[in-house]
Order: structure tokens, then sequence, then C-alpha cells
């Protein structure tokens, strides 16, 4: 069945620095769609990428999609305490019933101020 | 976004009893319905789908006689844990679709059975 690989496991980071988290899907995927998690609490939507080579810019948040739509990124620029959580990537596959979303294992964030 | 709401958000039950966990799409009407597990520190793993008035479809591995699944309107999805027994302590998280492919989810019930 359909995989979703997501590294790393775990990143800590000073405040300010730059954080990425990766997702590799093995198979090609309609849509990927990312959520963070805070500590204690659920899901939260963050964005969806639909087009192959998609770049999309929330704040300090940049998302991708490969050109391939088998993989994607977060990129977090200059990273602050509030970004802390996990992060997950979520993917869906062209003519998969419901649009079922197969999750990576995410990555945790910590920030030490 | 679109709010779904779970309930209840922490349950302790003993063991062998039966606890039913609702899910409500409060300002859009769920077309599919997901259910989750989270174990602690690990991802969401899909338990079943479940689209209003039809048969729920569960993941590999996923006893349907024991997670009981009830979509009876397009705002209300239900799971019953049966019998549940300490290994099915667990966080349940309900997820809910409406006309786009975004998933929103509920707030998640923490069950603990003693």
């Amino acid at each position: 069945g359909q995989q979703v690989m997501q590294i790393p496991q775990y990143q800590h980071v000073q405040e300010g620095e730059d954080f990425t988290t990766y997702c590799n899907s093995s198979t090609t995927l309609s849509n990927i769609q990312w959520y963070k998690q805070r500590p204690g609490g659920h899901p939260v939507f963050l964005i969806q990428l639909v087009k192959s080579g998609e770049v999309k810019k929330q704040k300090r948040l940049t998302f991708q999609f490969g050109e391939a739509k088998k993989n994607s990124s977060l990129h977090i620029t200059a990273t602050q305490t509030t970004d802390v959580g996990t992060y997950f990537c979520a993917g869906s596959r062209s003519g998969g019933s419901n649009y079922k979303l197969t999750f990576g294992k995410g990555t945790l964030l910590t920030v030490n101020p | 976004g679109a709010v779904v709401s779970q309930h209840p958000s922490r349950v302790i039950c003993k063991s062998g009893t039966s606890v039913k966990i609702e899910c409500r799409s409060l300002d859009f009407q769920a077309t599919t319905m997901f259910w989750y597990r989270q174990f602690p520190k690990q991802s969401l793993m899909l338990m079943a789908t479940s689209n209003e008035g039809s048969k729920a479809t569960y993941e590999q591995g996923v006893e349907k006689d024991k997670f009981l699944i009830n979509h009876a309107s397009l705002t209300l999805s239900t799971l019953t844990v049966t019998s549940a027994h300490p290994e099915d302590s667990s966080f349940y998280i309900c997820s809910a679709r409406g006309l786009g492919t975004e998933a929103f989810f509920g707030q998640g019930t923490r069950l603990t059975v003693v």
C-alpha cells in the first residue's frame, strides 16, 4: 500500500535557526497536505499543495511539492518558540477512495529559547 | 476553517465496558469522516472511513466488530469501542471532509481503560 516517509523524526533547534522537514511518498500523489499538532492538541491544517513543483509561503513557512509529485518539504525560517509541535505531511493518491490521507510519522520540532 | 467537534475529550472506563465517541461537523456537511488512532509520540493511523448512510470501510487489521462506526447523518459520526481492554487505551481522533479535500480534525478523545 501507499507509504509516506517523513524525516527527520525529531529536530531540536535554537530559536532563530531554520528548520526543514521532508516527506517522500512511495507513489505519485494527487495532493499533499501539511498539518501541525501542538503538544496535547489535535492536528491543524496548514496547507495543501496540488501542482507539480508548487511552492507556497505562509509568513516564515515555505512549502514545496516536488516535480514528480512524490516528495514535499516544509521549511521554517528563523524559528520561534511558538513553532514547537509535530509537523505531519499527509498524501492523497489520485483515484483513491474518499481522498484517504496517508500520514507521515511526523517531525517533532522543539525550539530552545 | 470549518469546525469539527469531538466528544468526550477524555474518558476513563472499566475493562469490558463500551465507550461511544461522537464527531460532529458544526458548520458544514461532512460527506466523509475518518477515524484515527494515535499512540504517544506517533503518527495518526487510519482506522476506518465512513460515508453518510453506508457501512464504514475499515483498514487492514482493524476489527470492525470491536470498533463500531455509525455515520447516520451528514454532520455526525460515532465510534463505539466495544468491550474495551487496556490495550485499547489511546488517543482517538476524527476528521471530516466536505466538498473539498482538506480534512478538519476534531479535538480528539483520550481513552483510558482500567
